[in-house]
């Protein structure tokens, strides 16, 4: 099965500064990767996703990259502002699959004001 | 984003009880889930429901857990004797026909003593 790999686990960044939180799969059949924002006690909410025909999408303070080459995607937060801060997931979904989803462990992001 | 309601949202029961949670669609759609999440850990899937039927679960779903839609709305997950590691945070998910991504509710917490 898939395997997705999620890095870094936590994240502290100034306000304003740029954050970028890394996943890899392992599933080259994999061809859909959202990302999830979960604050602490609430359920994860989509913020963002990708297809693997599409290499970046960006969708105001937030952009998602993707390599299929490499296996990787990313999720880039510019600006960053103390509301960012929560526990954002990847997760990946292969194109044999629709109905399972593989998440990352996690990255708790904390945007100090 | 579509609304999925889940009771209850905070469980408290002993150990070797049973538990049923509940999660209501709002609109009809045909491919529910239920997700795991263990306080501070990824989210882990459980099953996945369409047309009133498992369509696919993981190796976490053995015989101490079941699902049924009912009465053709309510989609409900019962754990038969609970353990103390079934303390976990329940997401049920939907998804719908027109988008890739799942939906979670709010969330059931369950504690097991």
């Amino acid at each position: 099965g898939e395997n997705v790999e999620q890095h870094p686990s936590t994240l502290s960044v100034q306000e304003g500064d740029s954050a970028v939180i890394k996943c890899t799969y392992s599933d080259s059949a994999s061809n859909y990767f959202p990302w999830y924002k979960q604050e602490l006690g609430k359920r994860p909410q989509l913020i963002i996703d990708i297809r693997s025909n599409v290499g970046e999408k960006k969708d105001q303070r937030i952009a998602v990259t993707l390599n299929k080459t490499a296996k990787h995607f990313s999720l880039h937060i510019t600006e960053t502002q103390p509301e960012d801060s929560a526990v954002y997931f990847c997760a990946a979904r292969a194109v044999y699959n629709f109905n399972k989803f593989y998440f990352g462990s996690g990255t708790k992001l904390n945007v100090k004001p | 984003e579509p609304e999925v309601t889940q009771t209850p949202s905070h469980q408290v029961t002993q150990m070797g009880q049973e538990v049923i949670l509940r999660c209501v669609p709002i609109s009809n759609h045909l491919y529910f889930y239920w997700y795991r999440q263990i306080l501070g850990q990824k989210v882990e899937f459980l099953v996945s429901f369409y047309n009133n039927e498992i369509s696919e679960k993981s190796e976490i779903f053995d015989d101490q857990f079941s699902v049924e839609r009912p009465d053709g709305s309510n989609f409900t997950l019962k754990i038969r004797s609970t353990k103390l590691e079934d303390s976990a945070m329940y997401f049920c998910a939907k998804r719908t026909l027109l988008r890739d991504t799942i939906y979670f509710g709010e969330g059931s917490w369950l504690t097991v003593v």
